[in-house]
């Protein structure tokens, strides 16, 4: 059973500042990750996928990947009160058509 | 991009009633579709994986005669609580996989649909 931790917060940080998101998890064999945002009352939505080491960029979302320290993370530059969400981080299945599963999430709160 | 409808978006009912909460991915053809609840401040949790054309897969300690799941369709996939009581308060979700082949199938997101907020008096 995977297993993936995240400080489940509440992170808060000012409108305008970075706001830096940590995941890890004990399965060394996950190869792939995702990020969901959840809004309060809100199904998740996928914001961004990490296949590889390394940094990814998005607009103002930056995914990091260290496969070999197990830890993924998200940075939201420039963070706006409309950031404030949790964010949920999952690694893929092992087998194809298999779940996704969820950890808490971590919750973000932008103040303006 | 892949749109996953769900309806309806919220139930309000009487203890007893059955309620069928219906799951259709609008532009892409769905062989798995999973379901999941959340209760307030708390993780998503699987209920079952749904394969188009077989019986849905229960995760542990989910009664399968109580949440119907049928997967008729390669667009479709309804839950049926049945004789619903207020513990089955709850925001239900679906999420679908496209069943087109991926060079690595695992690492597909999955596409969430609005939810249904579930409520029973």
């Amino acid at each position: 059973q995977k297993e993936v931790e995240q400080n489940s917060g509440p992170l808060s940080v000012p409108e305008g500042a970075i706001a830096s998101l940590n995941c890890t998890y004990s399965d060394r064999v996950s190869q792939s990750f995702f990020w969901y945002r959840q809004y309060s009352g809100k199904s998740p939505e996928l914001i961004m996928s990490i296949y590889s080491n390394g940094d990814k960029e998005d607009g103002r979302f930056t995914a990091q990947l260290n496969k070999a320290s197990q830890y993924v993370s998200l940075l939201i530059r420039d963070s706006q009160p409309s950031d404030s969400a949790t964010y949920l981080c999952a690694p893929s299945p092992h087998q194809a058509g298999t779940a996704l599963i969820f950890g808490k999430g971590t919750t973000l709160s932008v103040s303006s | 991009g892949a749109v996953v409808s769900q309806h309806p978006s919220r139930v309000i009912c009487k203890s007893g009633t059955s309620v069928k909460i219906e799951c259709r991915s609008l532009d892409f053809q769905a062989t798995t579709m999973f379901w999941y609840r959340q209760f307030p401040k708390q993780s998503l949790m699987l209920m079952a994986t749904s394969n188009e054309g077989s019986k849905a897969t229960y995760e542990q300690g989910v009664e399968k005669d109580k949440f119907l799941i049928n997967h008729a369709s390669l667009t479709l996939s309804t839950l049926t609580v049945t004789s619903a009581h207020p513990e089955d308060s709850s925001f239900y979700i679906c999420s679908a996989l496209r069943g087109e082949a991926y060079n690595d199938q695992s690492n597909q997101p999955q596409h969430f649909g609005d939810g249904t907020r579930l409520s029973i008096l």
